[in-house]
Protein backbone atom coordinates (compact mmCIF):
# COMPACT_ATOMS: atom_id res chain seq x y z
CA UNK A 1 0.00 0.00 0.00
CA UNK A 2 0.94 3.23 -0.58
CA UNK A 3 2.47 5.28 2.92
CA UNK A 4 4.33 8.28 3.66
CA UNK A 5 5.99 8.31 7.15
CA UNK A 6 7.71 10.93 9.44
CA UNK A 7 10.10 8.48 11.65
CA UNK A 8 9.89 10.56 14.26
CA UNK A 9 6.54 11.51 16.41
CA UNK A 10 8.68 14.08 18.29
CA UNK A 11 12.18 15.08 18.20
CA UNK A 12 13.66 17.21 21.36
CA UNK A 13 17.04 18.81 20.79
CA UNK A 14 18.74 21.65 22.37
CA UNK A 15 18.98 25.42 21.47
CA UNK A 16 21.58 26.18 18.59
CA UNK A 17 21.54 22.23 17.08
CA UNK A 18 20.67 21.91 14.16
CA UNK A 19 17.47 19.30 13.82
CA UNK A 20 17.08 17.06 10.88
CA UNK A 21 13.75 15.58 10.47
CA UNK A 22 13.22 12.36 8.25
CA UNK A 23 10.07 12.12 5.52
CA UNK A 24 10.02 8.57 3.71
CA UNK A 25 7.94 7.01 0.95
CA UNK A 26 6.52 4.20 -0.22
CA UNK A 27 4.81 3.14 -3.71
CA UNK A 28 4.82 6.89 -5.08
CA UNK A 29 6.34 8.47 -7.53
CA UNK A 30 6.20 12.41 -6.53
CA UNK A 31 6.94 15.60 -8.29
CA UNK A 32 6.93 17.41 -5.64
CA UNK A 33 7.32 17.16 -2.14
CA UNK A 34 6.71 20.01 0.35
CA UNK A 35 7.55 20.63 4.03
CA UNK A 36 4.83 23.03 6.43
CA UNK A 37 4.61 24.08 9.60
CA UNK A 38 1.96 23.57 11.59
CA UNK A 39 1.80 25.47 15.59
CA UNK A 40 -1.09 24.38 18.42
CA UNK A 41 -4.40 25.33 17.35
CA UNK A 42 -3.58 26.94 14.12
CA UNK A 43 -3.93 25.23 10.02
CA UNK A 44 -0.35 24.64 8.59
CA UNK A 45 1.63 27.10 7.01
CA UNK A 46 3.91 26.38 3.90
CA UNK A 47 7.73 26.89 4.49
CA UNK A 48 9.72 24.63 1.16
CA UNK A 49 9.05 22.85 -1.95
CA UNK A 50 11.01 20.48 -3.74
CA UNK A 51 11.10 19.07 -7.30
CA UNK A 52 11.73 15.35 -8.36
CA UNK A 53 14.71 16.87 -10.12
CA UNK A 54 15.98 19.30 -7.07
CA UNK A 55 18.36 17.67 -4.50
CA UNK A 56 18.72 20.38 -2.00
CA UNK A 57 16.77 23.60 -1.66
CA UNK A 58 17.61 26.38 1.11
CA UNK A 59 15.87 29.48 2.72
CA UNK A 60 17.57 30.69 5.19
CA UNK A 61 18.13 28.42 8.08
CA UNK A 62 16.48 25.95 6.56
CA UNK A 63 17.41 23.11 4.17
CA UNK A 64 15.37 20.03 2.21
CA UNK A 65 16.81 17.68 0.47
CA UNK A 66 14.89 15.03 -1.86
CA UNK A 67 16.57 11.55 -2.74
CA UNK A 68 14.10 9.67 -5.17
CA UNK A 69 16.48 6.91 -4.90
CA UNK A 70 15.96 6.24 -1.31
CA UNK A 71 12.31 7.74 -1.64
CA UNK A 72 13.08 10.06 1.46
CA UNK A 73 13.30 13.91 2.21
CA UNK A 74 15.69 15.19 5.18
CA UNK A 75 14.39 19.07 6.59
CA UNK A 76 17.15 20.64 8.47
CA UNK A 77 16.51 23.57 10.89
CA UNK A 78 20.07 24.82 11.55
CA UNK A 79 20.91 27.31 14.58
CA UNK A 80 17.55 26.11 16.39
CA UNK A 81 15.92 28.67 18.52
CA UNK A 82 12.55 27.75 20.64
CA UNK A 83 10.63 29.86 18.44
CA UNK A 84 11.18 26.87 15.73
CA UNK A 85 9.42 24.40 18.38
CA UNK A 86 5.84 23.09 16.30
CA UNK A 87 4.89 19.85 14.33
CA UNK A 88 6.35 19.80 10.82
CA UNK A 89 4.84 18.07 7.86
CA UNK A 90 5.91 16.98 4.77
CA UNK A 91 3.69 16.53 1.84
CA UNK A 92 3.86 14.50 -1.25
CA UNK A 93 1.90 15.30 -4.74
CA UNK A 94 1.53 11.99 -6.58
CA UNK A 95 3.09 13.48 -10.02
CA UNK A 96 2.57 16.28 -12.03
CA UNK A 97 -0.83 15.80 -12.68
CA UNK A 98 -1.87 14.41 -9.41
CA UNK A 99 -5.47 15.67 -7.68
CA UNK A 100 -4.10 15.32 -4.33
CA UNK A 101 -1.52 15.88 -2.00
CA UNK A 102 -0.50 13.26 0.83
CA UNK A 103 0.46 14.73 4.33
CA UNK A 104 2.56 12.44 6.90
CA UNK A 105 1.37 12.43 10.24
CA UNK A 106 3.94 14.91 11.39
CA UNK A 107 6.75 15.55 13.52
CA UNK A 108 6.32 17.72 16.74
CA UNK A 109 10.07 19.35 16.79
CA UNK A 110 10.85 20.90 20.64
CA UNK A 111 13.83 23.39 21.03
CA UNK A 112 14.92 23.53 24.77
CA UNK A 113 16.83 26.36 25.57
CA UNK B 1 -0.98 34.78 -0.56
CA UNK B 2 -4.84 34.75 0.57
CA UNK B 3 -5.70 34.84 3.74
CA UNK B 4 -8.35 32.64 5.02
CA UNK B 5 -10.78 32.21 7.92
CA UNK B 6 -13.04 30.25 8.95
CA UNK B 7 -15.99 30.07 11.12
CA UNK B 8 -16.74 28.68 13.76
CA UNK B 9 -13.39 28.38 14.98
CA UNK B 10 -14.50 25.57 17.42
CA UNK B 11 -18.07 24.09 18.23
CA UNK B 12 -19.27 21.33 20.81
CA UNK B 13 -22.28 19.32 19.00
CA UNK B 14 -24.74 16.86 19.90
CA UNK B 15 -24.68 13.46 18.24
CA UNK B 16 -27.14 13.47 15.30
CA UNK B 17 -27.36 17.45 14.47
CA UNK B 18 -25.30 19.09 11.80
CA UNK B 19 -22.77 21.82 11.80
CA UNK B 20 -22.03 24.16 8.64
CA UNK B 21 -18.35 25.65 8.23
CA UNK B 22 -17.69 28.68 6.23
CA UNK B 23 -14.42 29.68 4.92
CA UNK B 24 -14.11 32.89 3.74
CA UNK B 25 -10.52 33.84 1.14
CA UNK B 26 -9.71 37.42 0.74
CA UNK B 27 -9.31 37.37 -2.93
CA UNK B 28 -10.30 34.96 -6.02
CA UNK B 29 -8.82 31.66 -5.87
CA UNK B 30 -8.90 28.74 -8.33
CA UNK B 31 -8.72 26.42 -5.80
CA UNK B 32 -10.35 25.05 -2.69
CA UNK B 33 -10.63 22.24 -0.39
CA UNK B 34 -11.59 20.61 2.21
CA UNK B 35 -9.49 18.68 5.07
CA UNK B 36 -9.69 16.82 8.26
CA UNK B 37 -7.37 16.54 10.68
CA UNK B 38 -8.26 14.00 13.60
CA UNK B 39 -6.19 14.42 16.84
CA UNK B 40 -3.03 13.14 16.55
CA UNK B 41 -3.23 12.73 12.59
CA UNK B 42 -2.05 13.63 9.43
CA UNK B 43 -4.44 15.88 7.44
CA UNK B 44 -6.68 14.01 5.19
CA UNK B 45 -8.21 16.01 2.23
CA UNK B 46 -12.09 15.35 2.16
CA UNK B 47 -13.09 16.92 -0.76
CA UNK B 48 -12.28 19.61 -3.89
CA UNK B 49 -14.76 22.89 -3.87
CA UNK B 50 -15.59 23.27 -7.12
CA UNK B 51 -16.99 26.94 -8.26
CA UNK B 52 -20.61 26.33 -9.91
CA UNK B 53 -20.62 22.77 -9.97
CA UNK B 54 -20.46 19.81 -7.52
CA UNK B 55 -17.67 19.38 -5.38
CA UNK B 56 -14.94 16.32 -6.12
CA UNK B 57 -14.72 13.96 -3.30
CA UNK B 58 -12.17 11.72 -2.17
CA UNK B 59 -12.41 7.43 -1.55
CA UNK B 60 -14.32 7.57 1.84
CA UNK B 61 -16.01 10.65 2.24
CA UNK B 62 -19.51 11.36 0.17
CA UNK B 63 -21.88 14.47 -0.53
CA UNK B 64 -24.48 13.05 1.75
CA UNK B 65 -22.18 13.46 5.01
CA UNK B 66 -20.14 16.20 4.21
CA UNK B 67 -22.21 18.39 1.73
CA UNK B 68 -19.78 21.27 0.63
CA UNK B 69 -21.40 24.67 -1.38
CA UNK B 70 -18.66 27.09 -3.20
CA UNK B 71 -20.91 29.78 -4.72
CA UNK B 72 -18.07 32.36 -5.83
CA UNK B 73 -14.28 32.14 -5.85
CA UNK B 74 -13.92 33.56 -2.18
CA UNK B 75 -16.59 31.45 -0.34
CA UNK B 76 -16.86 27.94 0.35
CA UNK B 77 -18.86 25.47 3.01
CA UNK B 78 -18.29 22.60 4.48
CA UNK B 79 -21.46 20.78 6.47
CA UNK B 80 -20.93 17.85 8.57
CA UNK B 81 -24.50 16.29 8.32
CA UNK B 82 -25.71 13.69 11.46
CA UNK B 83 -22.75 13.87 13.34
CA UNK B 84 -21.50 11.30 15.57
CA UNK B 85 -18.36 11.29 17.71
CA UNK B 86 -15.96 9.60 15.34
CA UNK B 87 -16.56 13.13 13.61
CA UNK B 88 -14.73 15.10 15.99
CA UNK B 89 -11.75 16.59 14.63
CA UNK B 90 -10.65 19.62 13.04
CA UNK B 91 -11.79 20.78 9.68
CA UNK B 92 -9.67 22.93 7.49
CA UNK B 93 -9.73 24.92 4.23
CA UNK B 94 -7.31 25.82 2.08
CA UNK B 95 -6.72 27.43 -1.08
CA UNK B 96 -4.27 27.27 -4.15
CA UNK B 97 -3.88 29.97 -6.75
CA UNK B 98 -2.44 26.22 -9.00
CA UNK B 99 -3.64 23.20 -8.66
CA UNK B 100 -3.71 21.00 -5.51
CA UNK B 101 0.09 20.81 -6.25
CA UNK B 102 0.75 23.93 -5.89
CA UNK B 103 1.45 25.42 -2.63
CA UNK B 104 -1.28 25.47 -0.80
CA UNK B 105 -2.48 28.07 2.42
CA UNK B 106 -4.76 26.57 5.08
CA UNK B 107 -6.99 28.77 6.94
CA UNK B 108 -7.30 28.32 10.89
CA UNK B 109 -8.90 25.32 11.37
CA UNK B 110 -12.60 24.90 13.02
CA UNK B 111 -12.59 21.82 15.89
CA UNK B 112 -15.77 20.11 16.48
CA UNK B 113 -16.45 17.80 19.38
CA UNK B 114 -19.23 15.38 19.04
CA UNK B 115 -20.64 14.37 22.11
Amino acid sequence: SQKIEQNSEALNIQEGKTATLTCNYTNYSPAYLQWYRQDPGRGPVFLLLIRENEKEKRKERLKVTFDTTLKQSLFHITASQPADSATYLCALAVDSSASKIIFGSGTRLSIRP
Amino acid sequence: SAVISQKPSRDICQRGTSLTIQCQVDSQVTMMFWYRQQPGQSLTLIATANQGSEATYESGFVIDKFPISRPNLTFSTLTVSNMSPEDSSIYLCSDSSGGITDTQYFGPGTRLTVL
